[in-house]
């Protein structure tokens, strides 16, 4: 089984600090993805990377960049955390596929990581 | 951008009543999947519907693929406790073949 591991399950900082948010993964995935999930707005992307060193922004990229040294881990981080970004954060990982025209590989998502910015 | 709508936001049933949550895209998707989030818990990939019309089963959850590629429904029949949860829908995203857009989930409570 595949397993997607984030570095905390609960995080409490202070606004302007810089704050990390590890996940690593086991199964040797080329894709790996952040989101946050809020309710009534549900998962939103926040960067996908498909490749070691190389990343997209998804749709809410602003205050977070993101680092990816080595294949199985996909860092998130908050340059300046602000209120606004208290959530909860998942990660998740996906094997590449072929450039498939219909279909797309499961996402495996980690237990999350409940971030609350003070 | 590509929008995945999601209703109803949630459902609360009897024990054994059914249960149907419905997903609208804004443009043609190529695929959409399905995924459950129990309370506490990370979504899990459930199922992956790619053609037009197709319905797929898994026990007492049914999904749908609508014809034009643009809708897709989940039915659960006869719902049971472990049935609660959020149920989301992922539309593969144009321009980004391994990405998707998430609905909003439906929230799922099953009273026993």
């Amino acid at each position: 089984d595949v397993k997607v591991t984030q570095s905390s399950r609960y995080l409490v900082k202070r606004t302007g600090e810089k704050v990390f948010l590890e996940c690593v993964q086991d199964m040797d995935h080329e894709n790996m993805f952040w989101y946050r999930q809020d309710p009534g707005l549900g998962l939103r992307l926040i960067y996908f990377s498909y490749d070691v060193k190389m990343k997209e922004k998804g749709d809410i990229p602003e205050g977070y960049s993101v680092s990816r040294e080595k294949k199985e881990r996909f860092s998130l981080i908050l340059e300046s955390a602000s209120t606004n970004q208290t959530s909860m954060y998942l990660c998740a990982s996906t094997v590449l596929a072929y450039r498939d025209r219909y279909s797309n590989q499961p996402q495996h998502f980690g237990d999350g990581t409940r971030l609350s910015i003070l | 951008g590509q929008q995945v709508m999601q209703i109803p936001q949630y459902q609360h049933v009897q024990e054994g009543e059914d249960f149907t949550t419905y997903c609208n895209s804004s443009t043609t998707l190529s695929n959409i999947q399905w995924y459950k989030q129990r309370p506490g818990g990370h979504p899990v990939f459930l199922i992956q519907l790619v053609k037009s019309g197709e319905v797929k089963k898994q026990k007492r959850l049914t999904f749908q693929f609508g014809e034009a590629k643009k809708n897709s429904s989940l039915h659960i029949t006869a719902t049971q406790t472990t049935d609660v949860g959020t149920y989301f829908c992922a539309g593969r995203r144009s321009g980004g073949y391994q990405k998707v857009t998430f609905g909003i989930g439906t929230k799922l409570q099953v009273i026993p």
